[in-house]
């Protein structure tokens, strides 16, 4: 399964757009990203998944590189509330796979 | 979506004891596993739950030491037999809704300290 790389921390002043990474240079075809995020005390939220079109919900954006090698889960507006370790996550798309959790990118938003 | 409850929220145990866990999920789940997460680390899996038979172990758990059950498709209850200090940890249940294999829904999870 793809491995990913993310950055220990990154800060984020609130109000802004908090622009997260992640490359999976290693996947393959099939594997969609997932976005997870746990802030402190509380178990692990998702937030966003997609395969290789750009992707949007109501918590976030989701932006695949053409080549699927690296993604940017975009916070449009963060606040103080999105402080939170970020998780990217690949996951094969047929059968059933286990999530790994690998260490993640603490998100410091500050005002 | 589901909603995970966990129960106790958290404990503090004496060394050499066991305690157990319990997971209640409010809507059926087709998968359920249990996480550790250690003090400043990310979460490991300990294992799968599996409905009326055996867990399945990730490598490092072993069932004499995380026994675990799952009688139905809504509750299961992990044990952490002969605590030790190392035992310190939140350990955290989830579960698979759907055909989505990568969306889990977490419960708050269970802080367990030792003493």
């Amino acid at each position: 399964d793809a491995k990913t790389t993310q950055p220990t921390s990154m800060d984020c002043a609130e109000g802004r757009a908090a622009n997260l990474p992640c490359n999976h240079s290693t996947i393959s075809g099939n594997e969609y990203v997932y976005w997870y995020r746990q802030i402190h005390s509380q178990g692990p939220q998702y937030i966003i998944h997609g395969l290789k079109n750009n992707e949007t919900n109501e918590m976030a954006s989701l932006i695949i590189t053409e080549d699927r090698k690296s993604s940017t889960l975009i916070l449009p507006h963060a606040t103080l509330r999105d402080t939170a370790v970020y998780y990217c996550i690949v996951v094969r798309g047929t059968g059933f796979q286990k999530l790994v959790f690998g260490t993640g990118t603490r998100l410091l938003v500050s005002p | 979506s589901a909603v995970i409850s966990q129960k106790p929220s958290r404990d503090i145990c004496q060394r050499g004891t066991s305690l157990t866990i319990q997971c209640q999920v409010d809507s059926q789940v087709t998968m359920m596993f249990w996480y550790r997460q250690q003090p400043g680390q990310s979460l490991t899996l300990i294992a799968t739950a599996n409905q009326g038979s055996e867990a399945t172990y990730e490598s490092g758990f072993v069932i004499d030491k995380f026994p675990i059950s799952r009688p139905n498709l809504t509750f299961s209850t992990l044990t952490v037999s002969n605590m030790s200090p190392e035992d310190s940890s939140i350990y955290l249940c989830s579960g698979l809704t759907g055909a989505n294999t990568g969306e889990l829904f977490f419960g708050e999870g269970s802080r367990l300290t030792v003493l």
